[in-house]
């Protein structure tokens, strides 16, 4: 199984920041790579689907790069909507998501 | 307008049975790979079932023999049976929409969920 792994776990940041999170494939998934974004009690909303396209209706500040193993989340300049806790999932095989990362406002 | 709708969350004791049911509207429940993904709570996703729009179905290791997927096409609607219930299966369960029929899901469309409880 591939084995997703995220960092960091959480991270608190002012508006306006630009914020970076990084996600780490035990294996070569190439551009296999989506990213999420959950609210609290609310479902997970597609950001970011094969490693850096803009899903449809997502805030341009929200981009992705990355392929092979290692990928990263940029969020350009943080809101305070952005609160929320985010995922990275490999699409490569059956489905593993990361253990997310917290994003919280300072 | 895509929507989907979960229902059948409920508190049932260890080793019983429940089944949950994904009704969608605005596309063809049959010509979309589905997937269940869960949410224990506090914990992150955890992807649970597939099932293509050819049929075939896989698990997770963790209710592979458990759980069963399937789809009633004329209700335009997805299940998840799912027996020997334990505690370790407490979640959200989401019926979630892949809009790219890749192996492990692109998922653009989520239902809001469903709670499973399992105690005593």
């Amino acid at each position: 199984d591939i084995q997703m792994t995220q960092s960091p776990s959480s991270l608190s940041a002012s508006v306006g920041d630009r914020v970076t999170i990084t996600c780490r494939a035990s294996q070569s998934i190439s551009s296999y790579l989506n990213w999420y974004q959950q609210k609290p009690g609310k479902a997970p909303k597609l950001l970011i689907y094969a490693a850096s396209s803009l899903q449809s209706g997502v805030p341009s500040r929200f981009s992705g790069s990355g392929s092979g193993t290692d990928f990263t989340l940029t969020i350009s300049s943080l809101q305070p909507e952005d609160l929320a806790t985010y995922y990275c999932q490999q699409s490569f095989s059956l489905g593993t998501f990361g253990q997310g990362t917290k994003v919280e406002i300072k | 307008e895509v929507q989907l709708v979960e229902s059948g969350g409920n508190l049932i004791q260890p080793g019983g049975s429940l089944r949950l049911s994904c009704a969608a509207s605005g596309f063809t429940v049959s010509s979309n790979y589905m997937s269940w993904v869960r949410q224990a709570p506090g914990k992150g996703l955890e992807w649970v079932s597939v099932i293509y729009s050819s049929g075939s179905t896989y698990y997770a290791d963790s209710v592979k023999g458990r759980f069963t997927i399937s789809r009633d096409n004329s209700k335009n609607t997805l299940y998840l049976q799912m027996n020997s219930l334990r505690a370790e299966d407490t979640a959200v369960y989401y019926c979630a929409r892949d809009n790219t029929s890749s192996v492990g899901g692109t998922f653009d469309y989520w239902g809001q969920g469903t709670l499973v409880t399992v105690s005593s």
